[in-house]
């Protein structure tokens, strides 16, 4: 069954700092896609990034990139030069392809940034 | 382009009552998904319909349903209200979940239901 898990409950890094969210994912489809997803305390979901299952380079967007370790199921969100903007609920979510569109969602790691 | 658009944005209900909940997703866009988001649960993902039919439905009782129209917009209703029923509901629309790059979700706003 699939399943999701981020062991950070919440994080604090300073201001142009780097971070990195921790996210492990289990399934037993072959083909799947990874996402992550900021949530501000207005409840929207906002799309950062996306890795498939078969990309062979890990994915960047920006200040975000994925570290993807696929042996280990590992997928970890890393944002370079932290800005304050970027406190907020953060999500890893999995898709297998035979799920259609259905998507897991991880408990969420709660980002502070500190000035 | 307009992004996923729900409506009402909050909703006071009384249990037992039924509430409708509606989703317009971005144009061009075939399936729509939904999610229950509690502070206790997370994120729970409640039904998915492409071309107005359900293709994959979560763990939740009959109470929820949902509907998918012609122009893809869609609605989803929970009937018999109950106080567990109060949480942020999410709409996500993407262009094609079968596609190669198994197509990114984009969330609306949400609907806060309070359920007295």
């Amino acid at each position: 069954a699939q399943k999701i898990t981020q062991t950070q409950p919440g994080m604090f890094v300073q201001e142009k700092e780097a971070v990195t969210l921790d996210c492990t994912y289990d399934t037993s489809d072959p083909s799947y896609g990874l996402f992550w997803y900021k949530q501000p305390s207005s409840g929207e979901m906002i799309f950062l990034i996306y890795q498939g299952s078969y990309d062979q380079q890990n994915a960047t967007e920006g200040r975000y990139s994925l570290n993807f370790q696929k042996a280990r199921k590992s997928a970890n969100l890393v944002i370079s030069a932290s800005q304050l903007g970027d406190s907020a609920m953060y999500f890893c979510a999995m898709k297998e392809k035979t799920s259609y569109d259905k998507v897991i969602f991880g408990p969420g790691t709660s980002l502070s940034v500190i000035p | 382009k307009a992004g996923v658009t729900q409506t009402p944005r909050y909703l006071i209900k009384t249990r037992g009552q039924q509430v409708t909940l509606s989703c317009s997703p971005i144009s061009g866009h075939r399936s729509v998904s939904w999610y229950q988001q509690t502070p206790g649960q997370g994120l729970q993902f409640l039904f998915e319909y492409f071309s107005e039919t359900q293709r994959n439905k979560g763990n939740f009782p009959g109470r929820f349903s949902g509907r998918q129209f012609s122009n893809s917009r869609s609605e989803m209703n929970v009937s018999t209200l109950e106080l567990g029923d109060s949480a942020l509901y999410l709409c996500a629309s993407s262009l094609d979940p079968t596609g190669q790059r198994g197509e990114t979700q984009y969330f609306g706003p949400g609907t806060r239901l309070l359920v007295l």
